[in-house]
């Protein structure tokens, strides 16, 4: 059964910082994954998708890779933004089910 | 502007009422997708439909129904045998099964 983990759960960083946000998955046999920004009390934005023959993508400051074989994603954000403050989620899009397993995410708070 | 719609944004249902949920989407995506979020857990899956006059079961079914009738829009009862509705609910679609995930702007139940 495909977990998946984000750690840490909140991360309170200054303005400027690059930083790290983590996801690990259980099950290496995933056909994609994807990373998402949640506002509060409002819907989730697609940020990158990455598929499972991919390292990496890029998107202006979001830079997200894959290792499958060590179950590993992260989301490197470039000099952080206080808009950037949101909660970040990933979701591995496993190849033997049609729904995406969701980790409970990073709450991120840029501070000027 | 293509995108997937929600209504309402904020919904109360009375003890033993029934409530629909709407979601529309004119991506012209052909998959389309319930998931429930409750603070501090990841999404769960409801129910999913991948094509139009089909759809399955997700994780945790009982309780809701759906019908896709026309392939923009994938409306979710929730009845009253569901005895823990209340939860921001997040309708989603891709172009086909598997690919790349958008999501609504979600809509809040409240049991009163």
């Amino acid at each position: 059964k495909q977990e998946v983990t984000q750690i840490p759960a909140a991360l309170s960083v200054p303005e400027g910082e690059n930083l790290v946000l983590n996801c690990s998955f259980t099950d290496s046999a995933i056909y994609n994954l994807q990373w998402f920004r949640q506002d509060p009390g409002k819907g989730l934005t697609s940020l990158l998708l990455i598929q499972s023959s991919q390292r990496e993508q890029t998107s202006g400051r979001l830079n997200a890779s894959l290792d499958k074989s060590s179950g590993r994603s992260t989301l490197y954000i470039a000099a952080s933004q206080p808009g950037d403050s949101a909660t970040y989620l990933c979701a591995a899009n496993p190849y033997n089910t049609d729904k995406l397993i969701f980790g409970t995410g990073t709450r991120l708070q840029v501070f000027p | 502007d293509g995108g997937i719609t929600q209504s309402p944004k904020y919904l109360f249902r009375k003890e033993g009422q029934n409530v629909t949920l709407s979601c529309e989407q004119n991506l012209n995506h052909d998959a389309m997708y319930w998931y429930r979020q409750d603070p501090g857990q990841g999404l769960r899956l409801i129910y999913y439909s991948q094509i139009v006059n089909d759809f399955q079961k997700g994780d945790i079914a009982e309780g809701y129904s759906v019908s896709r009738e026309k392939k923009e829009s994938f409306p979710l009862t929730v009845t009253s045998a569901q005895k823990n509705p209340t939860a921001f609910y997040l309708c989603a679609s891709s172009i086909q099964r598997k690919e790349e995930a958008f999501f609504g702007q979600g809509t809040r139940l409240t049991v009163v």
